[in-house]
């Protein structure tokens, strides 16, 4: 089983401001088949990033996704008031799917 | 836009069989992939299983033989029971609409389901 690993476990940012989240595997995740979601609480997660950097639809272009193998990253450019939320990536290149444990970010 | 809605009791026994429907709005169930994870309280994600509207299913290992997914195309739902229950099972499960077997594109709400006697 791939073990995803988010860092850090918290972010404290301000708005407009770069929020970058990492997310590694345990071992290589096969055609960059990861994903990114948001959750807001008391909300189901949203998806925004899969195969590593396609963005879902009617995501805005602040969040982008990158990386390959082991090391991925999801990016939000410019912080806005709706972005403040828990982030988690999920791989879905080698069963069981995993999920990461989560980064929360949080406004400063 | 597709929706989907969870339902189901909210509390369980333990030893018995949580059974959740998930009825999906807005769109055909046919030629999707279906999906049930779950979220402890305070905690991460856990991917159960899937199920294609054909009928075949993919199911996370860590349920061992306690967990079957099924569909019902003519009422556009597909359903989850996970037999012999424990407090360890106590959740928010999730149906999702899946790209392929893959990521999770469209959500329900969530129904919190509490193991307890």
């Amino acid at each position: 089983e791939i073990v995803l690993t988010q860092s850090p476990g918290t972010l404290s940012l301000s708005p407009g401001e770069r929020a970058t989240l990492s997310c590694r595997a345990s071992q290589s995740v096969s055609s960059s088949y990861l994903a990114w979601y948001q959750q807001k609480p008391g909300q189901a997660p949203r998806l925004l990033i899969y195969a590593a950097s396609s963005r879902a639809t009617d995501i805005p272009d602040r969040f982008s996704g990158s990386g390959s193998g082991t090391d991925f990253t999801l990016t939000i450019s410019r912080l806005e008031p709706e972005d403040f939320a828990v982030y988690y990536c999920q791989q879905y290149g080698s069963s069981p799917w995993t999920f990461g444990q989560g980064t929360k970010v949080e406004i400063k | 836009q597709v929706q989907l809605q969870e339902s189901g009791p909210g509390l369980v026994k333990p030893s018995e069989t949580l059974s959740l429907t998930c009825t999906v709005s807005g769109g055909s169930i046919s030629n999707y992939y279906w999906g049930w994870i779950r979220q402890p309280p305070g905690k991460g994600l856990e991917w159960i299983g899937y199920i294609y509207y054909s009928g075949s299913t993919k199911y996370n290992p860590s349920f061992k033989s306690r967990v079957s997914i099924s569909v019902d195309t003519s009422k556009n739902q597909f359903s989850l029971n996970l037999s012999s229950v424990t407090a360890a099972d106590t959740a928010v499960y999730y149906c999702a609409r899946s790209h392929g077997w893959y990521y999770f594109d469209h959500w329900g709400q969530g129904t919190l389901v509490t193991v307890s006697s």
